[in-house]
Parts: structure tokens; sequence; C-alpha cells
């Protein structure tokens, strides 16, 4: 089956880090582009960064530069985001998606949470 | 960053009317639109690209038109699957920007 599954979320302080994770299957990793994209809660989305199929060009959104790291494994078909100085507007869920232009491939989401 | 806009936020519509979505980008991304459906408590789903290519497995229902700053979704006959809200969504330059969504309810 061709999916996406997040993993790594949960409740973290402000200034905190956390490190999602993201396990492809049914597909070839290594010949895609593959990004995360957020959604607050009761909002919309944001596309956060992206990376190509060898990691060589990565992309952030300015309000997670030199915060956010995106990497991948194609050993391992796995996507990740580590996520540093953590703020409350990160509070979010967090979707790893296929692709650097748009999307045809959503996992579900794990939801991140930043608060004291 | 390029700003995309859509209307109405709201549209509420009986099962089997046509509904017009819209879409407007603040400056040209020719022809790199997508538009995507999300449900409550789902993942969003790919709908169409290209501003008119219907992704794998939707329904001829779903069209889209426009190029360069507007663009529209039309959903010939409404079903009761379809009530969601949908997203637009520009990937002509970085970053990557959707639109603040249309939900569409029944009437």
């Amino acid at each position: 089956e061709v999916q996406l599954v997040e993993s790594g979320g949960g409740l973290v302080q402000p200034g905190g880090s956390l490190r999602l994770s993201c396990a492809a299957s049914g597909f070839n990793f290594y010949t895609s582009w593959m990004s995360w994209v957020r959604q607050a809660p009761g909002k919309g989305l944001e596309w956060v960064a992206n990376i190509k199929q060898d990691g060589t060009e990565k992309y952030y959104v300015d309000s997670v530069k030199g915060r956010f790291t995106i990497s991948r494994d194609n050993a391992k078909n796995s996507l990740y985001l580590q996520m540093d100085s953590l703020r409350a507007e990160d509070t979010a869920v967090y979707y790893c998606v296929r692709g650097g232009w748009f999307s045809d491939l959503w996992g579900r989401g794990t939801l991140v949470t930043v608060s004291s | 960053e390029i700003v995309m806009t859509q209307s109405p936020a709201t549209l509420s519509v009986s099962p089997g009317e046509r509904a017009t979505l819209s879409c407007r980008a603040s400056q040209s991304v020719s022809s790199n639109l997508a538009w995507l459906q999300q449900k409550p408590g789902q993942a969003p789903r790919l709908l169409i690209s290209g501003a008119s290519t219907r992704a794998t497995g939707i329904p001829a229902r779903f069209s889209g038109s426009g190029s360069g700053t507007e663009f529209t979704l039309t959903i010939s006959s409404l079903q009761s699957e379809d009530f969601a809200v949908y997203y637009c969504q520009q990937y002509n330059n970085w970053p990557r920007t959707f639109g603040q969504g249309t939900k569409v309810e029944i009437k």
C-alpha cells in the first residue's frame, strides 16, 4: 500500500526541540521530492519545507528558517523534520507529503503542541 | 510571497446543485495551481493540478479552469460526500502558498 506515516509529535515547552519522522512505503521514495506541510488548529495550510531526492536542495518558509531542518534517509525510506527553538505558533498538525510543488500523497499527520 | 485569496469563505449549496469556488493570486502563477479537498479530521486530498488536470480517481464532476491570477473550481452536481473545505495552492514560486479555504456546506 502506498502510504506515509508520521510519528514523533507531542507536547513540548517553548524553546524546546522535537524530531518528526515519516515512514514511506509502496512507492520509490528515492525518486520523490518530499515536504512537510502544517496546519494550526482550526486554521489553514502552510507549506513548511521541502527536500530534493538526493537531499542536496532544501527550502524553508521564512517563519522556520534557522530553527527547523528537513532531512531524509533514502536507505530507510524516511523523511525527518528536526524542530528547534519551538514557539507557541508552531503548534499544528504536521503532514508529511510527497512532492515539492504539489502533493498527491499525504500522511495522516502528527500533532505538535508547544505550551508550558 | 504570493498571496492566494479564495472566495467566498462559505458556500451554502443544496445537493445536486452546482458549486463555483474562486481563487485569486496576488501575481501570476501561470497554470501552477492545485485544488485540494479536506474533510474534518482528515488530511487534504489532491483534486486538481495544473489548474485543470484531475488527479487519479477524482470524479469528472470536479473541474478546474483559469490561468495567471484567476482560477475557478466547479463541482457540477454536489454529492453528500463533497461537503468539505476546499483549498487552492500555488506552486509557481517558493514558498508554496495556500488560500484560506472555502467551506462548502449543506443548504
